[in-house]
């Protein structure tokens, strides 16, 4: 498997400001995800992080709202823009180490947006 | 409908029983099956993983895949209090490595 941290471990913000979200691996991986996690709900894909390149959105997330780097294996960022209330969930980093089909989660961040 | 779907629970057994978990899924182009133990305020663990049909087994876990059913199981057997937590199943294609999940069923296991 892969140690995955998150930073931070969760935030209270303001509406209409932005959050940077971190995800550290300890190994290089093949594929970084970021998934958003309302409460109570189950996990939903907001897109797949690219080494080197734009990030792979899934349908209902945009770049301006969702920007996401992954300059190198073993890092990426999320940042969730211009705040609402709605976007309040817990946002989580997953990985699928290289030579590896599983995929692995971080331990996520919860954001709460007043 | 939702491609995966899961009974939200809860699910309350006595300590040392079976805990029996299931998911129906309605795309037949899915080949890997997952499940994840979500503990409260924490990242989903990834429990089990498996591909196409059969069954598979892990110290108290039980996983079985029916692909002519659309329908996949978990078994925890000798139930403890620390199990205590919500259970998603996840699937994906054979090509890619998006995931779906179920909505997760909360179980509690009762000392």
């Amino acid at each position: 498997s892969a140690v995955i941290s998150q930073k931070p471990s969760r935030d209270i913000c303001q509406r209409g400001t932005s959050l940077t979200i971190q995800c550290q691996v300890d190994s290089q991986v093949t594929m970084m995800f970021w998934y958003r996690q309302q409460p109570g709900q189950s996990l939903t894909l907001i897109a797949t992080a690219n080494q080197g390149s734009e990030a792979t959105y899934e349908s209902g997330f945009v770049i301006d709202k969702f920007p996401i780097s992954r300059p190198n294996l073993t890092f990426s960022t999320l940042t969730v823009s211009n705040m609402s209330p709605e976007d309040s969930s817990i946002y989580l980093c997953s990985v699928v180490p290289s030579g590896m089909n599983e995929q692995y989660f971080g331990p996520g961040t919860r954001l709460t947006v007043t | 409908q939702k491609e995966v779907e899961q009974d939200p629970g809860p699910l309350s057994v006595p300590e040392g029983a079976i805990v029996s978990l299931n998911c129906t899924y309605s795309n037949s182009a899915f080949q890997y099956f997952m499940w994840y133990r979500q503990y409260s305020r924490k990242g989903p663990e990834l429990l089990m993983y498996t591909y196409s049909s059969g069954n598979k087994e892990d110290g108290r876990f039980t996983a079985q895949v029916d692909k002519s059913s659309k329908y996949i199981s978990l078994f925890i057997r000798d139930s403890q209090p620390s199990d205590s937590a919500t259970y998603l199943c996840a699937m994906r294609q054979a090509a890619g490595n998006k995931l779906t999940f179920g909505g997760g069923t909360r179980v509690l296991v009762k000392p």
